[in-house]
C-alpha cells in the first residue's frame, strides 16, 4: 500500500518568513495530493490540493509543488501569520473514491 | 449547507462495552470514509464506502470493528467489545465521486472523541 513520509515534524519560523513542508510517497499510481490544516481540537480542513497533471498550484500565500518523477510534493506558505500556527498534514491517494494515506503531520509554530 | 455530521461528539465507556459511532455525510456525496486519529499512529484510514458499498476495509484493525452504510445518508462504526487502546478521535469524511470526473475533495466531520476506560 501507499506510504507517505512527512518532514519536518516540527517547524518554527518567525512571523513574516516562509515555511516549507515536504512529503514523499511510494505508490506511483497516486495522483491526488491534498494538504490539510488541523487546529487543536478541530477537524482537518483542506487548504490546497494538487493533481498529478499539474506541477504547481498557488492560492494566495499558499502554494504546492509536485514532482512525480521523484515522488515528492511540498507545501509553501509565504508571509506567515500567527493564525498559520497549526498541524499540517499531507496526504496521497489514487483519486476518485479512494481513501487518503496521511503523513504524520508537521506542527508549524509562528514566532511573533 | 450542513457539513458532515457525527454523533456523539464525546463518548466515555468502559472496557468491554459496545460503542457505536454515527455519521451523516454531506447531502449528495456518494463516498464515505472513516478515519482514526491518535498521537502515536496519526490519521489512519479504517474503511470507505462508495455508493453505500464497502470498497476497502483493510484498515480496520480487528474483527472487533465493523462498519455499515445502510443508505446514502447514514453510516455507523461499531466497536464490540471496546478496549482502552481504541481510545482515539474517529473522523468521518465524505466526497462526491463522478467516476472519470472525480472531485476527490474529502470533507471531514467534527469527529467523535472516544475514551475507553
Amino acid at each position: 500500500g501507499e506510504n507517505v513520509e512527512q518532514h519536518p515534524s516540527t517547524l518554527s519560523v518567525q512571523e513574516g518568513d516562509s515555511a516549507v513542508i515536504k512529503c514523499t510517497y511510494s505508490d506511483s499510481a497516486s495522483n491526488y495530493f491534498p494538504w490539510y490544516k488541523q487546529e487543536l481540537g478541530k477537524r482537518p480542513q483542506l487548504i490546497i490540493d494538487i493533481r498529478s497533471n499539474v506541477g504547481e498550484k498557488k492560492d494566495q500565500r499558499i502554494a504546492v509543488t509536485l514532482n512525480k518523477t521523484a515522488k515528492h510534493f511540498s507545501l509553501h506558505i509565504t508571509e506567515t501569520q500567527p493564525e498559520d500556527s497549526a498541524v499540517y498534514f499531507c496526504a496521497a491517494s489514487r483519486g476518485g473514491a479512494d481513501g487518503l494515506t496521511f503523513g504524520k503531520g508537521t506542527h508549524l509554530i509562528i514566532q511573533p | 449547507d450542513a457539513g458532515v455530521i457525527q454523533s456523539p461528539r464525546h463518548e466515555v465507556t468502559e472496557m468491554g462495552q459496545e460503542v457505536t459511532l454515527r455519521c451523516k455525510p454531506i447531502s449528495g456525496h456518494n463516498s464515505l470514509f472513516w478515519y482514526r486519529q491518535t498521537m502515536m499512529r496519526g490519521l489512519e484510514l479504517l474503511i470507505y464506502f462508495n455508493n453505500n458499498v464497502p470498497i476497502d476495509d483493510s484498515g480496520m484493525p480487528e474483527d472487533r470493528f465493523s462498519a455499515k452504510m445502510p443508505n446514502a445518508s447514514f453510516s455507523t462504526l461499531k466497536i464490540q467489545p471496546s478496549e482502552p487502546r481504541d481510545s482515539a478521535v474517529y473522523f468521518c469524511a465524505s466526497s462526491f465521486d463522478q467516476g472519470t470526473i472525480a472531485t476527490d475533495t474529502q470533507y471531514f466531520g467534527p469527529g467523535t472523541r472516544l475514551t475507553v476506560l
